[in-house]
Protein backbone atom coordinates (compact mmCIF):
# COMPACT_ATOMS: atom_id res chain seq x y z
CA UNK A 1 0.00 0.00 0.00
CA UNK A 2 1.60 3.43 -0.89
CA UNK A 3 1.64 6.37 1.43
CA UNK A 4 0.84 9.45 -0.57
CA UNK A 5 -1.96 12.11 1.28
CA UNK A 6 -3.77 14.41 -0.38
CA UNK A 7 -5.82 16.76 1.44
CA UNK A 8 -8.57 18.36 1.63
CA UNK A 9 -10.41 15.37 -0.38
CA UNK A 10 -13.59 17.41 -1.77
CA UNK A 11 -13.23 21.35 -1.95
CA UNK A 12 -16.19 23.72 -2.85
CA UNK A 13 -14.84 27.41 -2.89
CA UNK A 14 -15.91 30.94 -4.36
CA UNK A 15 -14.06 32.78 -7.08
CA UNK A 16 -11.35 34.45 -6.40
CA UNK A 17 -10.12 32.54 -3.37
CA UNK A 18 -6.74 31.09 -3.03
CA UNK A 19 -6.96 27.72 -2.09
CA UNK A 20 -3.70 25.13 -1.67
CA UNK A 21 -3.82 21.80 -2.15
CA UNK A 22 -1.65 19.41 0.10
CA UNK A 23 0.15 16.64 -0.66
CA UNK A 24 2.67 14.16 1.50
CA UNK A 25 4.40 11.60 1.07
CA UNK A 26 6.02 8.83 3.43
CA UNK A 27 8.10 6.78 1.01
CA UNK A 28 10.95 8.89 0.79
CA UNK A 29 10.51 9.22 -3.00
CA UNK A 30 12.20 11.88 -5.25
CA UNK A 31 10.30 12.66 -7.73
CA UNK A 32 6.58 13.91 -7.32
CA UNK A 33 3.87 15.59 -9.73
CA UNK A 34 0.41 17.03 -9.77
CA UNK A 35 -1.96 15.58 -12.48
CA UNK A 36 -5.43 17.46 -13.44
CA UNK A 37 -7.99 14.99 -14.49
CA UNK A 38 -11.86 16.92 -15.84
CA UNK A 39 -14.29 14.24 -15.61
CA UNK A 40 -14.47 11.58 -18.08
CA UNK A 41 -11.38 13.01 -19.69
CA UNK A 42 -7.52 12.08 -19.38
CA UNK A 43 -5.08 13.06 -17.10
CA UNK A 44 -2.57 15.42 -17.27
CA UNK A 45 0.51 16.19 -15.82
CA UNK A 46 0.68 20.00 -14.81
CA UNK A 47 3.91 19.93 -12.34
CA UNK A 48 6.79 17.94 -11.61
CA UNK A 49 9.53 17.80 -8.94
CA UNK A 50 13.27 15.93 -9.07
CA UNK A 51 13.68 16.63 -5.59
CA UNK A 52 13.82 19.10 -3.50
CA UNK A 53 14.03 23.16 -4.54
CA UNK A 54 12.96 21.38 -7.76
CA UNK A 55 10.22 22.30 -9.88
CA UNK A 56 8.69 22.27 -13.29
CA UNK A 57 5.59 22.64 -15.23
CA UNK A 58 4.47 19.94 -17.37
CA UNK A 59 2.78 19.13 -20.25
CA UNK A 60 -0.94 20.88 -19.92
CA UNK A 61 -1.13 24.64 -19.15
CA UNK A 62 -1.68 25.30 -15.35
CA UNK A 63 -2.12 29.02 -13.39
CA UNK A 64 -1.36 26.63 -10.31
CA UNK A 65 1.68 27.29 -8.59
CA UNK A 66 3.85 24.21 -6.95
CA UNK A 67 6.67 24.17 -4.22
CA UNK A 68 9.05 21.49 -2.93
CA UNK A 69 10.96 22.75 0.16
CA UNK A 70 10.55 19.51 2.02
CA UNK A 71 11.08 15.64 -0.05
CA UNK A 72 7.50 14.12 1.48
CA UNK A 73 5.55 17.82 0.71
CA UNK A 74 4.48 19.01 -2.65
CA UNK A 75 1.52 21.49 -2.18
CA UNK A 76 -0.13 22.99 -5.29
CA UNK A 77 -1.43 26.81 -4.51
CA UNK A 78 -4.15 28.64 -6.72
CA UNK A 79 -3.85 32.13 -5.82
CA UNK A 80 -7.15 33.20 -7.11
CA UNK A 81 -9.60 30.16 -8.29
CA UNK A 82 -11.53 30.55 -11.27
CA UNK A 83 -15.00 28.02 -11.97
CA UNK A 84 -12.36 26.54 -15.02
CA UNK A 85 -10.36 25.52 -12.27
CA UNK A 86 -12.56 23.07 -11.04
CA UNK A 87 -11.19 19.84 -11.50
CA UNK A 88 -9.79 16.62 -10.03
CA UNK A 89 -6.06 17.43 -8.83
CA UNK A 90 -4.38 14.13 -8.51
CA UNK A 91 -0.91 13.67 -6.60
CA UNK A 92 1.66 10.62 -7.60
CA UNK A 93 4.97 10.26 -6.26
CA UNK A 94 8.20 7.50 -7.59
CA UNK A 95 11.54 6.42 -6.44
CA UNK A 96 14.08 6.57 -9.67
CA UNK A 97 16.80 6.35 -7.46
CA UNK A 98 17.43 2.53 -7.71
CA UNK A 99 16.53 2.18 -11.57
CA UNK A 100 17.16 5.17 -13.44
CA UNK A 101 15.35 5.83 -16.70
CA UNK A 102 13.43 2.29 -16.58
CA UNK A 103 11.54 3.88 -13.81
CA UNK A 104 9.40 1.93 -10.86
CA UNK A 105 5.79 2.26 -10.34
CA UNK A 106 4.21 5.83 -9.97
CA UNK A 107 1.80 5.88 -7.31
CA UNK A 108 -0.96 7.93 -6.40
CA UNK A 109 -3.06 9.69 -4.19
CA UNK A 110 -6.83 9.57 -3.86
CA UNK A 111 -7.11 12.50 -5.55
CA UNK A 112 -8.53 16.20 -4.19
CA UNK A 113 -11.90 17.23 -6.11
CA UNK A 114 -12.13 21.15 -6.20
CA UNK A 115 -15.50 23.25 -7.44
CA UNK A 116 -14.95 26.64 -8.08
CA UNK A 117 -18.33 28.44 -7.90
CA UNK B 1 4.06 13.55 -30.23
CA UNK B 2 2.95 10.39 -28.30
CA UNK B 3 -0.74 9.63 -28.66
CA UNK B 4 -2.21 7.07 -25.92
CA UNK B 5 -5.71 5.13 -27.03
CA UNK B 6 -8.17 2.55 -24.97
CA UNK B 7 -10.63 0.79 -26.81
CA UNK B 8 -13.43 0.14 -26.12
CA UNK B 9 -14.03 3.01 -23.79
CA UNK B 10 -16.99 1.37 -22.02
CA UNK B 11 -17.47 -2.10 -21.14
CA UNK B 12 -19.94 -4.24 -19.85
CA UNK B 13 -20.16 -8.19 -18.98
CA UNK B 14 -21.62 -10.86 -17.22
CA UNK B 15 -19.78 -11.75 -14.11
CA UNK B 16 -17.24 -14.69 -14.51
CA UNK B 17 -16.22 -13.83 -18.51
CA UNK B 18 -12.91 -13.16 -19.20
CA UNK B 19 -12.11 -10.21 -21.16
CA UNK B 20 -9.26 -7.61 -22.72
CA UNK B 21 -8.44 -4.57 -22.67
CA UNK B 22 -6.62 -2.92 -24.94
CA UNK B 23 -4.08 0.37 -25.42
CA UNK B 24 -2.13 1.53 -28.15
CA UNK B 25 0.24 4.01 -28.59
CA UNK B 26 1.97 5.55 -31.15
CA UNK B 27 5.17 6.05 -30.56
CA UNK B 28 6.84 3.15 -29.60
CA UNK B 29 9.91 4.51 -27.74
CA UNK B 30 8.69 4.01 -24.04
CA UNK B 31 10.39 3.05 -20.68
CA UNK B 32 7.47 1.27 -19.19
CA UNK B 33 3.66 1.24 -19.50
CA UNK B 34 1.42 1.16 -16.65
CA UNK B 35 -1.94 -0.05 -16.11
CA UNK B 36 -4.00 1.60 -13.60
CA UNK B 37 -7.58 1.33 -11.95
CA UNK B 38 -9.80 4.26 -11.04
CA UNK B 39 -13.07 3.86 -8.60
CA UNK B 40 -15.43 7.26 -9.04
CA UNK B 41 -14.31 9.69 -6.83
CA UNK B 42 -10.84 8.09 -5.95
CA UNK B 43 -7.17 8.34 -7.20
CA UNK B 44 -5.32 6.06 -9.08
CA UNK B 45 -4.19 2.20 -7.92
CA UNK B 46 -1.20 0.70 -9.79
CA UNK B 47 -2.09 -2.60 -11.15
CA UNK B 48 1.37 -3.84 -13.37
CA UNK B 49 3.78 -2.07 -14.81
CA UNK B 50 5.86 -3.47 -17.55
CA UNK B 51 9.37 -2.06 -18.38
CA UNK B 52 10.13 -2.04 -22.07
CA UNK B 53 12.09 -4.86 -22.00
CA UNK B 54 9.12 -7.21 -20.98
CA UNK B 55 6.56 -9.20 -23.02
CA UNK B 56 4.23 -9.62 -19.86
CA UNK B 57 3.46 -9.29 -16.01
CA UNK B 58 0.27 -11.00 -13.94
CA UNK B 59 -0.84 -10.29 -10.96
CA UNK B 60 -3.06 -12.43 -9.41
CA UNK B 61 -6.31 -12.18 -12.00
CA UNK B 62 -4.81 -10.20 -14.41
CA UNK B 63 -2.37 -10.13 -16.92
CA UNK B 64 -0.93 -7.30 -19.16
CA UNK B 65 1.27 -8.06 -22.13
CA UNK B 66 3.40 -5.12 -23.99
CA UNK B 67 4.46 -5.66 -28.30
CA UNK B 68 5.85 -2.00 -28.13
CA UNK B 69 7.00 -3.09 -31.68
CA UNK B 70 3.39 -2.43 -32.79
CA UNK B 71 2.68 -0.10 -29.72
CA UNK B 72 -0.10 -2.41 -28.08
CA UNK B 73 -0.71 -3.51 -24.49
CA UNK B 74 -3.69 -5.80 -23.49
CA UNK B 75 -4.97 -6.44 -19.99
CA UNK B 76 -6.47 -9.50 -19.64
CA UNK B 77 -8.81 -10.26 -16.49
CA UNK B 78 -9.46 -13.40 -15.97
CA UNK B 79 -12.70 -14.63 -14.32
CA UNK B 80 -14.53 -10.96 -14.00
CA UNK B 81 -16.56 -9.75 -10.64
CA UNK B 82 -18.94 -7.09 -9.83
CA UNK B 83 -15.90 -5.64 -7.74
CA UNK B 84 -13.88 -5.11 -10.85
CA UNK B 85 -16.23 -2.76 -11.85
CA UNK B 86 -13.94 0.20 -12.42
CA UNK B 87 -12.40 2.63 -15.22
CA UNK B 88 -8.84 1.17 -16.32
CA UNK B 89 -6.39 3.41 -17.27
CA UNK B 90 -3.46 2.47 -19.36
CA UNK B 91 -0.24 5.75 -19.08
CA UNK B 92 3.63 5.19 -21.21
CA UNK B 93 6.49 6.69 -19.74
CA UNK B 94 8.39 8.32 -22.91
CA UNK B 95 11.76 8.03 -23.67
CA UNK B 96 13.44 11.08 -23.82
CA UNK B 97 11.30 12.64 -21.51
CA UNK B 98 14.60 12.93 -19.15
CA UNK B 99 14.01 11.96 -15.80
CA UNK B 100 11.03 13.15 -15.37
CA UNK B 101 9.00 10.02 -15.00
CA UNK B 102 6.11 11.23 -16.02
CA UNK B 103 3.10 9.70 -17.44
CA UNK B 104 0.64 9.84 -20.70
CA UNK B 105 -2.56 8.17 -19.96
CA UNK B 106 -5.40 7.17 -22.34
CA UNK B 107 -8.44 8.18 -21.26
CA UNK B 108 -9.49 5.13 -19.60
CA UNK B 109 -12.38 1.89 -20.29
CA UNK B 110 -14.88 1.85 -17.98
CA UNK B 111 -15.66 -1.80 -16.77
CA UNK B 112 -19.18 -2.90 -15.47
CA UNK B 113 -19.44 -6.48 -14.57
CA UNK B 114 -22.62 -7.42 -13.95
CA UNK B 115 -23.57 -10.04 -10.88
Amino acid sequence: EADIYQTPRYLVIGTGKKITLECSQTMGHDKMYWYQQDPGMELHLIHYSYGVNSTEKGDLSSESTVSRIRTEHFPLTLESARPSHTSQYLCASSDHRQTGYSGNTIYFGEGSWLTVV
Amino acid sequence: KQEVTQIPAALSVPEGENLVLNCSFTDSAIYNLQWFRQDPGKGLTSLLLIQSSQREQTSGRLNASLDKSSGRSTLYIAASQPGDSATYLCAVRQMGSGNTGKLIFGQGTTLQVKP
